[in-house]
């Protein structure tokens, strides 16, 4: 079974440019996340959808973040303009739909940015 | 606020050493605790924790849950140097609609030869 797909793996920008990462899920799990991890830190969540719905975004900086998965599978999590905070690994997982039904997350290789 | 605080935040060891790693927390409407290894940079799933008492076991790892001290232990056994990884403890609350999981710092675990 393939895992999550990530891409880049890697990144370097310089501060007020822009930058998009892209996920593939597993297959058949419709439920994706988007976190972010600073060096030293644990992943914190950005975004979560279920299918192509964002369920959870309450932690996503709106004024420079934004996310879609418009055809319930693929996502893109677009950083702009970036500023040198947003240097980390951000990294995406998935896992199985089911109401009720606690399920482990699967995660992807994750992408490095570098923000100079 | 909910926190997932882990302990130490750091341990060496030596190979064949006994670990124990540490995590409590603090998360209105808990569902459950799940572990993660982290050595390059996804982490990859290790157990996931909703019952109070009841050990998980794989191989030389060992995980159990105390959810009246709102706490878990992760043991791992007769060490080895490719255990050496960051390991997350994270929980994972009824927000959104899977859950979302909350994650602690984590403990980096060396183990020399």
């Amino acid at each position: 079974e393939a895992g999550v797909a990530q891409s880049p793996r890697y990144k370097i920008i310089e501060k007020r440019q822009s930058v998009a990462f892209w996920c593939n899920p597993i297959s058949g799990h419709a439920t994706l996340y988007w976190y972010q991890q600073i060096l030293g830190q644990g992943p914190k969540l950005l975004i979560q959808f279920q299918n192509n719905g964002v369920v959870d975004d309450s932690q996503l900086p709106k004024d420079r973040f934004s996310a879609e998965r418009l055809k319930g599978v693929d996502s893109t999590l677009k950083i702009q303009p970036a500023k040198l905070e947003d240097s980390a690994v951000y990294l995406c997982a998935s896992s199985p739909a089911g109401q009720g039904l606690s399920y482990e997350q699967y995660f992807g290789p994750g992408t490095r940015l570098t923000v100079t | 606020e909910d926190k997932v605080v882990q302990s130490p935040l750091s341990l060496v060891v030596h190979e064949g050493d006994t670990v124990t790693l540490n995590c409590s927390y603090e998360v209105t409407n808990f569902r459950s605790l799940l572990w993660y290894k982290q050595e390059k940079k996804a982490p990859t799933f290790l157990f996931m924790l909703t019952s109070s008492g009841i050990e998980k076991k794989s191989g030389r790892l060992s995980s159990i849950l105390d959810k009246k001290e709102l706490f878990s232990i992760l043991n791992i056994t007769a060490t080895q140097t490719g255990d050496s990884a960051i390991y997350l403890c994270a929980v994972m609350n009824y927000g959104g609609s899977q859950g979302n999981l909350i994650f602690g710092k984590g403990t980096k675990l060396s183990v020399k030869p």
